[in-house]
């Protein structure tokens, strides 16, 4: 079974600085791996994702995300925060071939960005 | 163009009422879902559906059943409504297993 650990409920960090987000999932066999952003009252955008091809994967809004597989890991990066990244930030795990079961989520992380 | 589309946005509703939460997306996209967001802002999958089969997450309560008109169509229809079902529902959809594309939600109340 797939499982997604997202380290840290709450990540505080000021403006301008590095938003580094951590992700660690488990999966039985390669998997397909996506880091989706929520702002409040509203659905899920996908920031980025993870298909097997090049393992730095960059996004959009200036985020970006390494796929380890030493590490089970895909970490969320952004080298300078900005007020707007303030948002709820879900990984996400899906095996390649069984999609049709649906995405295992992360419970999330808060991301506040200090003035 | 909305690309998943669900309404209502809100629904209040009082104990052991049904009711309806309608999903369309005009992506074509071969396979839908549903996703509950609970209190806790955790997501968990409910169903998903293609025009071959449909898998239901065991922990999913009979009252909860999906229908499909037509492949651009997901409806989850909700019996007996109660206290817990209280929630967000996300309808998204896909081709295969790649990116998900998710609806703006809808906000259920169970008073």
């Amino acid at each position: 079974a797939q499982s997604v650990t997202q380290l840290g409920s709450h990540v505080s960090v000021s403006e301008g600085a590095l938003v580094l987000l951590r992700c660690n999932y488990s999966s039985s066999v390669p998997p397909y791996l996506f880091w989706y952003v929520q702002y409040p009252n509203q659905g899920l955008q996908l920031l980025l994702k993870y298909t097997s091809a090049a393992t730095l994967v960059k996004g959009i809004n200036g985020f970006e995300a390494e796929f380890k597989k030493s590490e089970t890991s895909f970490h969320l990066t952004k080298p300078s925060a900005h007020m707007s990244d303030a948002a709820e930030y879900f990984c996400a795990v899906s095996e390649p071939g069984g999609g049709a079961d649906g995405l295992t989520f992360g419970k999330g992380t808060h991301l506040i960005i200090q003035p | 163009d909305t690309a998943v589309s669900q309404t209502p946005k809100y629904l209040v509703t009082q104990m052991g009422n049904d009711k309806s939460i309608k999903c369309e997306q005009n992506l074509g996209h071969d396979t839908m879902y549903w996703y509950k967001q609970d209190s806790k802002k955790f997501l968990k999958i409910m169903f998903s559906y293609n025009n071959k089969e449909l898998i239901i997450n065991e922990t999913v309560p009979n009252r909860f059943s999906p229908k499909s008109p037509d492949k651009a169509h997901l409806n989850l229809h909700i019996n007996s409504l109660e206290l817990g079902d209280s929630a967000v529902y996300f309808c998204a959809s896909s081709q295969g297993p790649d990116t998900q594309y998710f609806g703006p939600g809808t906000r259920l109340t169970v008073l």
